[in-house]
């Protein structure tokens, strides 16, 4: 079965800090998508990242950018001088190969405040 | 495009009333789920379908039942709720990208309290 763990439960930052938002997964496929999405006060989740298995490549997005680690079953998260309006619950999620289509695991969030 | 659409966005129900979460996508995904969220958890899947005709159950499908007729629409039916099924539903729908399902998109999700 797979499982995705996001140890932080929360985390509050100062504006203009660096945060790391930590993901663990587990599955036993070797083929897999990783995601991480937004879920800001309004409630509804804002899609930030896909991830395939095969490609462990580093990706930044203005201030985002996510480290993805086959060998230690990891993809985290980084904020880079955070703002207010970054203050949300973000989770990580992990989608099995097509045999398990429009299933995604979800861990259970991890809730930024980001003070001013 | 509306995307994914759900009504109601609010809904009160008493014990042992039954309703349905209507959702709706207009990009013709093949896939469709449900989720729920309560509070201070992440989202847990309920049923899918990866096209007319054909459901499945997901990690937790107890009390409620889905049909899916049409691409379009995927409703969820709770047959007779229970105050544990106090949550926020989330439709998502996605579409087969090769060997891997493409990104979900979620509804605005309903939120649903049962006395």
């Amino acid at each position: 079965a797979q499982k995705v763990t996001q140890a932080q439960t929360e985390i509050s930052v100062v504006e203009k800090e660096d945060v790391t938002l930590d993901c663990v997964y587990e599955t036993r496929d070797t083929t897999y998508y990783l995601f991480w999405y937004k879920q800001p006060p309004s409630g509804e989740l804002v899609f930030l990242i896909r991830r395939n298995s095969f490609d462990e490549q580093n990706e930044i997005s203005g201030r985002y950018s996510w480290n993805f680690q086959k060998s230690t079953s990891s993809f985290n998260f980084t904020i880079t001088a955070s703002q207010v309006v970054d203050s949300a619950v973000y989770f990580c999620a992990l989608s099995e190969v097509n045999t398990n289509a429009g299933k995604s695991t979800f861990g259970d969030g991890t809730t930024l405040t980001v003070k001013p | 495009n509306a995307g994914v659409t759900q009504t109601p966005k609010f809904q009160v129900l008493k014990t042992g009333q039954s309703m349905t979460l209507q959702c709706a996508q207009d990009m013709n995904h093949e896939y469709m789920s449900w989720y729920r969220q309560d509070p201070g958890m992440g989202l847990r899947l309920i049923h899918y379908s990866v096209g007319a005709g054909i459901t499945d159950q997901g990690e937790v499908p107890n009390g409620y039942n889905v049909s899916r007729s049409t691409t379009e629409d995927f409703p969820l039916r709770l047959l007779s709720a229970a105050p544990s099924q106090t949550s926020v539903y989330f439709c998502a729908s996605s579409e087969p990208a090769g060997d891997f399902t493409d990104t979900q998109y979620f509804g605005p999700g309903t939120r649903l309290t049962v006395l």
